[in-house]
């Protein structure tokens, strides 16, 4: 059982536009949630994250969007530059426990 | 800064044999875990540690063990490895008791069961 999804495995978004990825959930225990980027042949580094007592969170060109209510979250990236390219994953974490949850991954390309 | 050290990045085995994927973290980090990447299933947990000493099963453990004698060495070993253990391992850790402390990865070990 996936708890945390992913359904968009790539995007491909021009320079200079809006990436947006998104991510759902199931588990209503989840309470923080983050977003990992994954170059090839390189381990996930952590961009953002949000906790459940928030609707948003930005850092520089990367804003992260809540919506408990339809446990949906969303990774918004402008302006997209190539160096964004990569994988994204979503991961969600449920109280004290300091394991993580993963999605799928989201491809994300973005073109000059 | 090290961070999280894995070796070796690259591993070819044959069904049958063990090995062990070593990971070491210089952050002093109490939580560490293994993650096993595959396409299409993302990240999934094999085994954590919120401690030297304790270990739990995560996810997908079978056919996986670990140890935590130190904070800073969390090894996982394949007992007897199959086909289906053909996968990228990673290795991560955070400050487990600050909850909101990201996992920081290393650059994982490609391993090949033939």
């Amino acid at each position: 059982d996936q708890q945390v999804k992913q359904n968009s495995p790539s995007l491909s978004v021009q320079e200079g536009r809006i990436s947006i990825l998104n991510c759902d959930y199931t588990n209503s225990m989840f309470d923080y949630f983050l977003w990992y980027k994954k170059y090839p042949a390189e381990g996930p580094t952590f961009l953002i994250s949000i906790s459940s007592i928030k609707d948003k969170n930005e850092d520089g060109r990367f804003t992260v969007f809540l919506n408990k209510s339809a446990k949906h979250l969303s990774l918004h990236i402008v302006p997209s530059q190539p160096g964004d390219s990569a994988v994204y994953f979503c991961a969600a974490r449920a109280g004290t426990a300091s394991k993580l949850t993963f999605g799928t991954g989201t491809r994300l390309q973005v073109t000059l | 800064n090290a961070g999280v050290t894995q070796t070796p990045k690259f591993q070819v085995l044959k069904t049958g044999q063990s090995m062990t994927l070593q990971c070491a973290q210089d952050m002093n980090h109490e939580y560490m875990s293994w993650y096993r990447q595959d396409p299409g299933m993302g990240l999934r947990l094999i085994h954590y540690s919120v401690g030297a000493g304790i270990t739990d099963q995560g996810e997908v453990p079978n056919g996986y063990n670990v140890s935590r004698s130190t904070t800073e060495d969390f090894p996982l070993r394949l007992l007897s490895a199959a086909p289906s253990q053909t996968s990228v391992y990673f290795c991560a850790s955070s400050y487990g008791s600050n909850r909101n402390s990201p996992l920081h990865f290393g650059n994982g070990t490609r391993l090949t069961v033939t």
